[in-house]
């Protein structure tokens, strides 16, 4: 079965400083990836998205990520950090099986500090 | 355009009760999903509804949760004898083509 890992549960960075999130995964064919955010109190927002071809991938809100097979990861990065972009971030499989549904990581939590 | 829409934004039940939680995906989607949110737990996939076909419930907890979407457009997510551990924030996406996945705003139930 696919599974999700992001290995940081909580990050802070300064504001205009440069964020890299960690997301691995385990499956089986070529994945489908996603990153959302979620802001409190908020659903969740679909920054990108990875189905196939060019392996990095640009967002929203000046987002981007790199799908490196060899490794198993999506990571999720952007180059200066914006006090408003403090919120949860999900990275997530679509799975192949039955009905697509999605399973996520465990979240991490992104601290901007002033 | 408008986005997916669930309702209540918040219920507080008691113990034993039932509650009933509606969502509206976005006009057109034929894919409809509901997931949990729960801290110990993180999102979890509930159920899948796709056009006419049987619905997906091997994500349902138990036997106390069930849901419906009629007319192939809003759905109710209906948890029967709530216990405290239902408490959670319960979110609706729906999708076009069963990839992109477009979230609401979720219901935090609240069980006491």
């Amino acid at each position: 079965a696919q599974s999700v890992t992001q290995p940081d549960i909580h990050i802070t960075v300064s504001e205009g400083a440069s964020l890299e999130l960690r997301c691995n995964y385990s499956y089986g064919a070529t994945p489908y990836l996603f990153w959302y955010v979620q802001s409190p109190g908020q659903g969740l927002q679909l920054l990108l998205k990875y189905f196939s071809g060019d392996t990095l991938v640009q967002g929203i809100k000046g987002f981007e990520a790199e799908f490196k097979r060899s490794q198993s990861s999506f990571n999720l990065r952007k180059p200066s950090v914006h006090w408003s972009d403090a919120a949860e971030y999900f990275c997530a499989v679509l799975g192949e099986t039955s009905g697509s549904r999605l399973t996520f990581g465990e979240g991490t939590q992104l601290t901007v500090n002033p | 355009g408008a986005g997916v829409s669930q309702s209540p934004s918040n219920k507080v039940t008691e113990k034993g009760k039932d509650v009933e939680l509606r969502c509206d995906p976005i006009s057109g989607h034929t894919a409809l999903y509901w997931y949990r949110q729960s801290l110990g737990q993180g999102l979890e996939f509930l159920i899948y509804f796709q056009g006419n076909s049987a619905p997906d419930k091997s994500g349902l907890p138990s036997d106390r949760f069930s849901a419906e979407r009629t007319g192939g457009s809003v759905s109710t997510l209906t948890i029967q004898r709530t216990q405290q551990e239902d408490s959670a924030v319960y979110l609706c996406a729906s999708a076009h083509n069963s990839y992109e996945q477009y979230f609401g705003p979720g219901t935090r139930l609240t069980v006491t």
